[in-house]
């Protein structure tokens, strides 16, 4: 079974330019979470996707970030336009049920850097 | 106060150790608590997790949870080279809007020969 997948692996991006990143959840995952470790500090959450839906946005930073799950399926989140503030990784995690003791899995990260 | 509080280390053990890991949180309505395991450049890989108080062992691992003192361990016995990683402690709640996790900053581990 492949594991969740993102896309690119890295992004190197000028201050305000735009940049989309991918999360291909496990197959047959409901809940998809996307979490953001900024430079020295805790991953964090940014939002939960429950199949297309938005369950959880409270961890967004602003209205430059805008994700999306089409389908269901896999789910983009577009920076635009990015800002020196906005690097670092974007961790995407897929899980099946939405229970406490339910195991989130994550996907490799992308690591984006704003110049 | 930060919700999850983890000593950033470096924590460094001979092999054949036993490395003990250590977390607080601050949130009392936690119900699930987790270890992850991340390699550097790699996500990160659960390798614990545990709901009730008391210990929960699995192999070289034993999670270690204390409600009342908000205190959550992992002890690592017979250390390895190949345990050397940063280990993340994560507490989650499960909310009418999802089950987010709330991560410390994590402790470095390194083990050596």
């Amino acid at each position: 079974e492949a594991g969740v997948t993102q896309f690119p692996s890295h992004s190197v991006i000028e201050k305000g330019q735009t940049v989309t990143l991918r999360c291909d959840p496990i197959s047959g995952h409901d809940n998809l979470y996307w979490y953001r470790r900024v430079m020295g500090k805790e991953i964090k959450f940014l939002l939960h996707f429950v199949k297309e839906s938005k369950q959880d946005e409270s961890g967004m930073p602003n209205n430059r970030f805008l994700a999306e799950r089409t389908g269901g399926t896999y789910s983009t989140l577009k920076v635009q336009p990015a800002e020196l503030e906005d690097s670092g990784v974007y961790f995407c995690a897929s899980s099946q049920r939405r229970v406490e003791t339910d195991t989130q899995y994550f996907g490799p990260g992308t690591r984006l850097t704003v110049l | 106060q930060k919700e999850v509080e983890q000593n950033s280390g470096p924590l460094s053990v001979p092999e054949g150790a036993i490395a003990s890991l250590n977390c607080t949180y601050s949130d009392r309505v936690s119900q699930s608590f987790f270890w992850y395991r991340q390699y550097s450049g790699k996500s990160p890989e659960l390798i614990m997790s545990i709901y009730s108080n008391g210990d929960k062992e699995d192999g070289r691992f034993t999670a270690q949870l204390n409600k009342a003192s908000q205190y959550v361990s992992l002890l690592i016995r017979d250390s390895q080279p190949s345990d050397s990683a940063t280990y993340l402690c994560a507490v989650s709640r499960l909310t009418g809007g999802g089950n987010k996790l709330t991560f410390g900053t994590g402790t470095q581990l390194k083990v050596e020969l």
